[in-house]
């Protein structure tokens, strides 16, 4: 069954202070991986796509890579403005849906 | 218009009503997606549609539940005999096509009291 889960669950970060947020899964063929951002009483805020293994995207204070098994979102000198919860999707070959993550709420203090 | 476009923004209705959701996609966008958030957790998949028909309707929990989109463009998620249980975030995406990444609306938050 396709698959995906993100670690952890939740993060507290100090203004500058760089991480990495992880999303693994497990699905029959990969189409394509998507990073999104959620900020509370909005709905996800596109990021990245990834399709291959290897792959890196960059956007600001944020890069997203992508092995056979996870990808991780990397966040560089975070800002008070970074935090929001930040969702994982993949999109399985022979399917139309995103298959979700339960994301990871990230709170940068100043 | 600029993005994805939910209407109402807020819906709150009694046990057993009927009840439908507005969705207007993203100009030229063909593929169009609805998927419920609960608190805490990601969204989950309801619909899929390529054009006017539904590809992927395999997210519906129930009968209850149908969504259409008779011109291609806006979408209706309609939910009959509403349930505590329908309480919910219900979001529209929309893409070029069912490879390209989504732009979700703002979503529609509906409570069932």
């Amino acid at each position: 069954e396709d698959q995906v889960t993100q670690s952890p669950e939740a993060l507290r970060l100090q203004e500058g202070e760089s991480s990495s947020l992880n999303c693994s899964y497990t699905v029959s063929g990969l189409r394509g991986l998507f990073w999104y951002r959620q900020d509370p009483g909005k709905g996800p805020e596109f990021l990245f796509t990834l399709y291959s293994a290897g792959e890196e995207k960059e956007k600001e204070r944020l890069k997203a890579t992508l092995t056979k098994k996870e990808s991780f979102l990397h966040i560089t000198a975070p800002k008070p403005e970074d935090s929001a919860t930040y969702l994982c999707a993949v999109h399985a070959s022979g399917t139309y849906k995103y298959i979700f993550g339960t994301g990871t709420r990230l709170k940068v203090l100043a | 218009g600029a993005g994805v476009s939910q209407t109402p923004s807020n819906k709150v209705t009694e046990k057993g009503k009927y009840v439908e959701l507005r969705c207007d996609p993203i100009s030229g966008h063909t593929a169009l997606y609805w998927y419920r958030q609960s608190l805490g957790q990601g969204p989950e998949f309801l619909i899929y549609f390529q054009g006017t028909g539904a590809a992927d309707d395999s997210g519906l929990p129930n009968d209850r539940f149908f969504a259409v989109r008779p011109e291609g463009s806006v979408s209706t998620l309609k939910i009959q005999r509403t349930e505590r249980g329908d309480s919910a975030v219900y979001l529209c995406a929309s893409s070029y096509g069912r490879d390209a990444e989504a732009f979700f609306g703002q979503g529609t938050r509906l409570t069932v009291v």
